[in-house]
């Protein structure tokens, strides 16, 4: 089955600095790749997503990269801004489906 | 998120009693799911349904018991419950081919 890997698990910039979290996956037929942001005490919200028929995608100061070759995606945060400050989860599936499988999670801070 | 709502948003019960975590979405989405969130593991799923009366399980289900009778509704129950299904519970649900919305979570302790 999948396996998706995620790294670091803690991260901390100041703010105004770039933010990057990278994940691994192991199926190669896995082909859509969401972010989420989870805030404390909430649950986790889609913050972008990338299916495989693209290499990156871009939202204001957050993009994704994917790399198939290599089954790797990352999340790139530009200028962050403390409210960024939260736990980040990648997760791997095929067409949605029914089992997406989550990376263990990334916690940013982001120091003012 | 406003659609899906969780309760109770805080539980704590004993060993060996059977509890039951409540899921409500508003949106009539066909799917649902149950995930548990533990330090190191992110999120597993638990279980879950393509629609009314359709379940199936997930990653890990033992322990756990789940119905779905109506659309809007997806109740997960711990029949017997132990120590290791201490845990934060997440409910999601989506449409066709769309990603997933969680609920706010339910966080349980068994003692």
């Amino acid at each position: 089955g999948e396996n998706v890997e995620q790294h670091p698990s803690t991260l901390s910039v100041q703010e105004g600095d770039s933010a990057v979290i990278k994940c691994t996956y192991s199926d190669s037929a896995s082909n859509y790749f969401p972010w989420y942001k989870q805030e404390l005490g909430k649950g986790p919200q889609l913050i972008i997503d990338i299916r495989s028929n693209v290499g990156e995608k871009k939202d204001q100061r957050i993009a994704v990269t994917l790399n198939k070759t290599a089954k790797h995606f990352s999340l790139h945060i530009t200028e962050t801004q403390p409210e960024d400050s939260a736990v980040y989860f990648c997760a791997a599936s095929y067409n949605y489906g029914q089992n997406f499988v989550f990376g263990p999670g990334t916690r940013l801070s982001v120091l003012p | 998120d406003a659609g899906i709502t969780q309760s109770p948003r805080y539980k704590i019960t004993e060993t060996g009693r059977q509890v039951t975590l409540m899921c409500h979405q508003t949106w009539s989405h066909s799917y649902m799911f149950w995930y548990r969130q533990d330090l190191g593991h992110g999120l597993r799923l638990i279980y879950y349904s393509a629609a009314a009366d359709i379940t199936d399980k997930g990653e890990v289900p033992d322990g756990y018991v789940v119905s779905r009778s109506k659309t809007e509704n997806f109740p997960l129950t711990l029949e017997s419950a132990t120590r290791s299904q201490t845990s934060v519970y997440f409910c999601a649900s989506r449409p066709y081919n769309s990603p997933l919305h969680f609920g706010n979570g339910t966080r349980l302790t068994v003692t």
